[in-house]
């Protein structure tokens, strides 16, 4: 059974570009959630879809964007790279609309901004 | 507002010696989930438990005990006999009734030397 797929591991992107992450959730999930952890600190919440729209949106500027697709599979866009976006980026999904069913966490992407 | 504070940033301990992670946490909803995280350096983060507001009942699973009490807010972790494989950050984190974000504390280093 897969758990939740994330692409790529790395990225280095440069200041002011813009930048596409991945997310396939665990077989039989159908909601997914964004998560940036700067280092040495706690992930913060960015965006949850469910049902192809964002359900709850984080304290994160309009440069962070999502998408979900109808396979329930997600896509998080962050556009004008700024150097404190460099953060592993975590995918988390669920089943139904309630996290208490429990989150399955992906190995994230870390991304650097030069 | 929720928040949930992990007050040690970094615990080293000798294998086989018992440790507790201690993390405190506010909310204003009656109704919350709490929960433990391990993130190994591999980068996903693992569920470890799941608690809901109206189940005081420590739980015990195998070397992992957690002892939850309302009455300070806190939901302790506490590993007994620790092994190397051990060694992660520790993650709790909160979840209100009628929200879907998980909010983190900052973490807890655990290094078990051999």
């Amino acid at each position: 059974d897969a758990g939740v797929t994330q692409s790529p591991t790395h990225l280095i992107k440069t200041r002011g570009q813009q930048v596409t992450l991945r997310c396939s959730p665990k077989s039989g999930h159908d909601t997914v959630s964004w998560y940036q952890q700067a280092l040495g600190q706690g992930p913060q919440f960015i965006f949850q879809y469910y049902e192809e729209e964002e359900r709850q949106r984080g304290n994160f500027p309009d440069r962070f964007s999502g998408h979900q697709f109808p396979n329930y599979s997600s896509e998080l866009n962050v556009n004008a790279l700024l150097l404190g976006d460099s953060a592993l980026y975590l995918c988390a999904s669920s089943l139904g609309d309630r996290e208490v069913f429990g989150y399955t966490f992906g190995s994230g992407t870390r991304l650097t901004v030069v | 507002a929720q928040k949930v504070t992990q007050a040690q940033t970094e615990i080293s301990v000798v294998e086989k010696e018992d440790v507790t992670l201690d993390c405190v946490y506010e909310t204003r909803d009656t109704t919350y989930y709490l929960f433990w995280y391990k993130q190994p350096p591999s980068g996903e983060l693992v569920f470890l438990i799941r608690r809901n507001s109206f189940d005081e009942q420590n739980e015990i699973s195998g070397r992992y005990s957690w002892n939850f009490q309302k009455s300070t807010s806190s939901f302790n972790f506490t590993i007994t006999a620790s092994q190397v494989v051990d060694s992660a950050v520790y993650f709790c984190a909160l979840s209100e009734a009628y929200d879907y974000k998980l909010s983190f504390g900052a973490g807890t280093t655990v290094t078990v030397r051999a």
